[in-house]
């Protein structure tokens, strides 16, 4: 079966302080993998995207990283800030003939001051 | 650009009331088209998708059913709303081939 699942299902740090969420998945065949972040009451926002020989993106702050043959990502959230309090969902899209995209249930992050 | 237009932004009903939420994208063509639902605490669920006008696909058995009459218009309706049929929704598009979907801002429904 097609799934994402994501760890921990919510977290608290300080601000200035540096986390990691993580995604495991079963989502075959696989195309790429991607983290968003979804702020409170409004649609996600892609952050990054790894397709399968790609092992290590940042973006800024964010750094994500993708081992196919585990099938897990992590994404790396250096010297927290505020604003980087939302949800991050890792979506897996399948190699099909349709796009088809499988969500992760998310990883709700507060950054406390 | 392209742009997504997604209403009413928040929505409250009455059970067994109808709904209707719609959906538009502008400046792409035949856009594949998502209708996602999202429930408190819960990751987002696919609902519906859409390769064309016409063309609507079921993810999950429900009270929901979607149409495309127009290449870039998605239309979420109920005949009956039910209480489980509270959430965030979320329309999203994408292009065909592409790699990133992008969402709309939500419309967050309440069933009362």
């Amino acid at each position: 079966k097609n799934q994402v699942e994501q760890s921990p299902q919510s977290l608290i740090i300080l601000e200035g302080k540096n986390c990691t969420l993580q995604c495991n998945y079963t989502v075959s065949p696989f195309s790429n993998l991607r983290w968003y972040k979804q702020d409170t009451g409004r649609g996600p926002v892609s952050l990054t995207i790894m397709t399968f020989s790609e092992n290590t993106k940042s973006n800024g702050r964010y750094t994500a990283t993708l081992d196919a043959d585990t099938k897990q990502s992590s994404l790396h959230i250096t010297a927290s800030q505020l604003s980087d309090s939302a949800s991050y969902i890792c979506v897996v899209k399948r190699n099909t003939g349709f796009q088809k995209l499988v969500f992760g249930t998310g990883t709700r992050l507060l950054v406390s001051p | 650009s392209q742009t997504i237009h997604q209403w009413p932004a928040t929505l409250v009903q009455p059970v067994g009331s109808p709904l209707s939420l719609e959906c538009t994208v502008e400046g792409t063509s035949n856009p594949n088209l998502y209708w996602y639902r999202q429930a408190a605490g819960r990751g987002l669920q696919l609902l519906f998708y859409s390769v064309g006008i016409g063309q609507i696909s079921s993810e999950v058995p429900q009270n929901l059913s979607a149409s495309r009459p127009q290449d870039r218009q998605f239309i979420l309706s109920s005949k009956k709303l039910l209480l489980s049929d509270s959430g965030f929704y979320l329309c999203a598009w994408a292009p065909v081939g592409g790699t990133e979907a992008f969402f709309g801002q939500g419309t967050r429904l309440t069933v009362v």
